[in-house]
């Protein structure tokens, strides 16, 4: 069954950095664009970036772009968000969800999420 | 960017009544393919999101019959049928036509 395990969260200072994980398993990961969206506490969603499935492309919100790149390594069935010079705005559950195809743009798959706190 | 607007924001339903959710765009999300890049997900408490309806209308997989999507251009809706006490959660559309794709405020159905 497809899973999707976020891993790389965690509290840090404003200004630092952080890279998050995303651990994919029990489908083909080279076939499918991948997203982060993000989740500040009681809050609704923010999508934050997309790579395309053989990473050639990618595209970042507003309020990340500048500050964050998503990469992948297919190889490794993982996608990464390198976080840097981190606001405390930035303090949210991080999910990377899969792509469907076919089907637009819908996210069929979503990791359980993990938690980025940037507090002083 | 696309601005997806909800209603209502809360949603108290009684058990085995029908429920349904409004979303409204900024702006068409018609694709020049003819589909229509309008999803709706739930999120569950102490869960992660999870898909619905894809492409306006289209159940995803395991989604009960009781759901069904509607919906053209800039006005959706999502309707249960008859609502059941696992339907608690906070329901968002999203659009995915252009980035940054973004999401609806959420409405939060609760059983009375």
């Amino acid at each position: 069954q497809v899973q999707l395990v976020e891993s790389g969260g965690g509290v840090v200072q404003p200004g630092r950095s952080l890279r998050l994980s995303c651990a994919a398993s029990g489908f083909t990961f080279s076939s499918y664009g991948m997203h982060w969206v993000r989740q500040a506490p009681g809050k609704g969603l923010e999508w934050v970036a997309v790579i395309w499935f053989d990473g050639s492309n990618k595209n970042y919100a507003d309020s990340v772009k500048g500050r964050c790149t998503i990469s992948r390594d297919n190889s490794k069935n993982t996608l990464y968000l390198q976080m840097n010079s981190l606001r405390v705005e930035d303090t949210a559950v991080y999910y990377c969800a899969r792509e469907r195809k076919g089907a637009g743009t819908c996210f069929d798959y979503w990791g359980q999420g993990t938690l980025v706190t940037v507090s002083s | 960017d696309i601005v997806l607007t909800q209603s209502p924001l809360s949603l108290p339903v009684s058990p085995g009544e029908p429920a349904s959710i409004s979303c409204r765009s900024s702006q068409s999300l018609l694709h020049r393919n003819g589909d229509t890049y309008l999803d709706w997900l739930v999120q569950k408490p102490g869960q992660s999101p999870q898909l619905l309806i894809f492409l306006a209308s289209n159940r995803a997989s395991g989604v009960p019959d009781r759901f069904s999507g509607s919906g053209s251009g800039t006005t959706f809706t999502l309707e249960i049928s008859r609502v059941e006490a696992e339907d608690v959660g906070v329901y968002f559309c999203m659009q995915g036509l252009q980035t940054p794709y973004t999401f609806g405020q959420g409405t939060k159905l609760e059983i009375k």
